[in-house]
């Protein structure tokens, strides 16, 4: 079973320019999460969709931060502009349903804003 | 925000010795689990334990659960160097929202 695949795994790009992450989750998997990880703290959630739906995104910094999943399989997220303090990893995961036990993770996306 | 506080923020030990990480959080939960993150790459779930069970093995893990103390704990036995890594403790509250805390940072010396 392929796991949750997620492009460009790494990326640096300059204050107030906009930045895009792709995310294919695990066929099948109906929720799909993107999660914020700056370096040394654990991840924060930032948007859940559930198919092509938006049922969490209480922290998505909404007037920088943009997500779409439009036909409720692969899904990306926008940063535009950007920030110093963005510099983090963004993850990706997956589980068959909101009620899921495990959540499936990607390799997630490494960004650098200079 | 983040709920779970993980102690000890390091953790240093040798092959074969038997490592300790707790969890404290603040909410009452749903279920708590605990994920493993090698550098550089995400993160594996390892164990879920819900909030009406007090203990659960799984393999060379243990966790338990204290929702009166509303606190945490994994075990490793017997651990390995492809054990180093940093272990995180997740509270869901309901609907997989899940909350991480900091993490423990584990090394295995051989």
């Amino acid at each position: 079973e392929a796991g949750v695949a997620q492009s460009p795994r790494y990326k640096i790009i300059e204050k107030r320019q906009s930045v895009a992450f792709w995310c294919n989750p695990i066929s099948g998997h109906a929720t799909l999460y993107w999660y914020q990880q700056i370096l040394g703290q654990g991840p924060k959630l930032l948007i859940q969709f559930q198919n092509n739906g938006v049922v969490d995104d209480s922290q998505l910094p909404k007037d920088r931060f943009s997500a779409e999943r439009l036909k409720g399989v692969d899904s990306t997220l926008k940063i535009q502009p950007a920030k110093l303090e963005d510099s983090a990893v963004y993850l990706c995961a997956s589980s068959f349903t909101r009620d899921s036990d495990e959540q499936f993770f990607g390799p997630g996306t490494r960004l650098t804003v200079l | 925000s983040q709920q779970g506080e993980e102690d000890p923020q390091a953790l240093s030990i040798q092959e074969g010795e038997n490592a300790t990480m707790n969890c404290s959080y603040k909410t009452s939960i749903n279920n708590l689990q605990w994920y493993r993150q090698n550098s550089g790459r995400g993160l594996v779930h390892l164990i879920l334990i819900r909030s009406n069970e007090r203990e659960k093995h799984s393999g060379r893990l243990r966790v338990t659960l204290d929702t009166s103390k509303k606190s945490s704990s994994l075990l490793i036995t017997a651990s390995r160097a492809a054990d180093t890594a940093s272990y995180f403790c997740a509270t869901d509250e309901g609907y997989s929202t899940l909350t991480f805390g900091k993490g423990t940072m584990l090394l295995v010396s051989p």
